[in-house]
């Protein structure tokens, strides 16, 4: 049973764009960095945002992280078929002393 | 080119033990927090574990305490995780990850079954 709580789903045609809400507490999100993974079909996760809103290097701008109060977003724009993918937050919980991840959110192109 | 590679997964009874390793190149091993994170089949992730670059502090999910042992051998630029008392719950695919969790291993799959 996560901490962080996502939509088992959200979807938007090519082109268009999704939001993904990661939905925490204050011992997790509300004090802590939010970090988003995206993970393809049968292969190791990715990292696309850290510290809230930060990208890698190599993620395109079309991918975006934004933080308030407990809750954190993962926005997608002009979205892909390559986008089709699995999408994780994650977070340090002070409570528990440990990193927890969202339930994961699937995303799927129409 | 940085690399992750885990190894020593496998089918292993319950209540047996398996030790994980994971053997880092392409940057400066002994400069980062490592961690192990999981993924049982068709689930979502979770994180097992984390340690320092010098192994003096080291993190784990509640549910491998006491079972599971994070270590690091900065020498080989390997990590390890040795885990104990395995149950069918621990069945899953065993990622290791740097730092930030900014590049990952393939991963190796532990299967706990009778």
């Amino acid at each position: 049973q996560s901490v962080l709580t996502q939509p088992p789903s959200v979807s938007a045609a090519p082109g268009q764009k999704v939001t993904i809400s990661c939905s925490g507490s204050s011992s997790n999100i509300g004090n802590n960095y939010v970090s988003w993974y995206q993970q393809l079909p049968g292969t190791a996760p990715k990292l696309l945002i850290y510290e809230n809103n930060k990208r890698p290097s190599g993620i395109p701008d079309r991918f975006s992280g934004s933080k308030s109060g407990t809750s954190a977003t993962l926005g997608i724009t002009g979205l892909q078929t390559g986008d089709e993918a699995d999408y994780y937050c994650e977070t340090w919980d002070s409570s528990l002393s440990a990193y927890v991840f969202g339930t994961g959110t699937k995303v799927t192109v129409l | 080119e940085v690399q992750l590679v885990e190894s020593g997964g496998g089918l292993v009874q319950p209540g047996g033990s398996l030790r994980l390793s994971c053997a880092a190149s392409g940057f400066t091993f002994s400069s980062y927090w490592m961690n192990w994170v999981r993924q049982p089949p068709g689930k979502g992730l979770e994180w097992v574990a984390n340690i320092k670059e010098d192994g003096s502090e080291k993190y784990c999910v509640d549910s491998v305490k006491g079972r599971f042992t994070i270590s690091r051998d900065n020498a080989k630029n390997s990590l390890y995780l040795q885990m104990n008392s395995l149950t069918v719950e621990d069945t899953a695919v065993y990622y290791c990850a740097r730092g930030i969790a900014d590049y990952w291993g393939q991963g190796t799959l532990v299967t706990v079954s009778s």
